[in-house]
């Protein structure tokens, strides 16, 4: 199947600082890609839709000045935590779907663990 | 909006046993999705399901989708440890690609 790589797998950061993750699909091209949150013990929760040469899409309640999507390739996605703070310490992991290949399976990232201290 | 309701929430099950899982969805979807994931990972799909009627089987997990009752069931038949993970199913939003995900199920296999 189709891969979908993430980069870092961890980052421990310091409260103010900006971190950046990068989803890769490795093997298929995504206009579309996906970044979704996970809290400790809780589900999935989509963040924003990020569209190749086109402004991302936010969920409600989610701040686009702090999540900064670009997805500058049919291949790569990044979000930028600005001025992170302990509470958007998370899991973030990042999907794609393999439109060229006609089906409807979701490809999903490694995830990225990210720690603000 | 779709809203994605699984239960149990937890499950806690002997080895050679058998259960289901139920996921029920508040809106019309035409495709369901079973995930995996197993602590401090990434989703692991399990089951894609398309089509009212649809069953699918991998080993000892069967998943079948009714769209009618909108509701897709996740059937584990002689549990073994190995299966011990959460698994979520999920549901497409308003007819697009953006997944809307259930509370997950923990399911833990006791020897």
């Amino acid at each position: 199947g189709a891969v979908v790589s993430q980069h870092p797998s961890r980052v421990i950061c310091k409260s103010g600082t900006s971190v950046k993750i990068e989803c890769r699909s490795l093997d298929f091209q995504a206009t579309t890609m996906f970044w979704y949150r996970q809290f400790p013990k809780q589900s999935l929760m989509l963040m924003a839709t990020s569209n190749e040469g086109s402004k991302a899409t936010y969920e409600q309640g989610v701040e686009k000045d702090k999540f900064l999507i670009n997805h500058a390739s049919l291949t790569l996605s990044t979000l930028t935590v600005t001025s992170a703070h302990p509470e958007d310490s998370s899991f973030y992991i990042c999907s794609a779907r393999d439109g060229g290949s006609g089906g409807y399976e979701q490809y999903f990232g490694p995830g990225t663990r990210l720690t603000v201290t | 909006e779709l809203k994605v309701e699984q239960n149990p929430l937890f499950l806690s099950m002997q080895e050679g046993k058998n259960y289901t899982i139920y996921c029920n969805y508040s809106t019309t979807s035409d495709r369901l999705y079973w995930y995996r994931q197993d602590p401090g990972k990434s989703l692991e799909s399990l089951f894609v399901l398309l089509s009212n009627g649809a069953v699918k089987q991998e080993g000892r997990l069967m998943a079948s989708l009714d769209t009618k009752a909108r509701l897709s069931t996740l059937h584990i038949t002689a549990a073994v440890h190995d299966l011990s993970a959460t698994y979520f199913c999920a549901g497409p939003q308003g007819g697009s690609e953006k997944l809307v995900f259930g509370k997950g199920t923990k399911l833990t296999v006791n020897p």
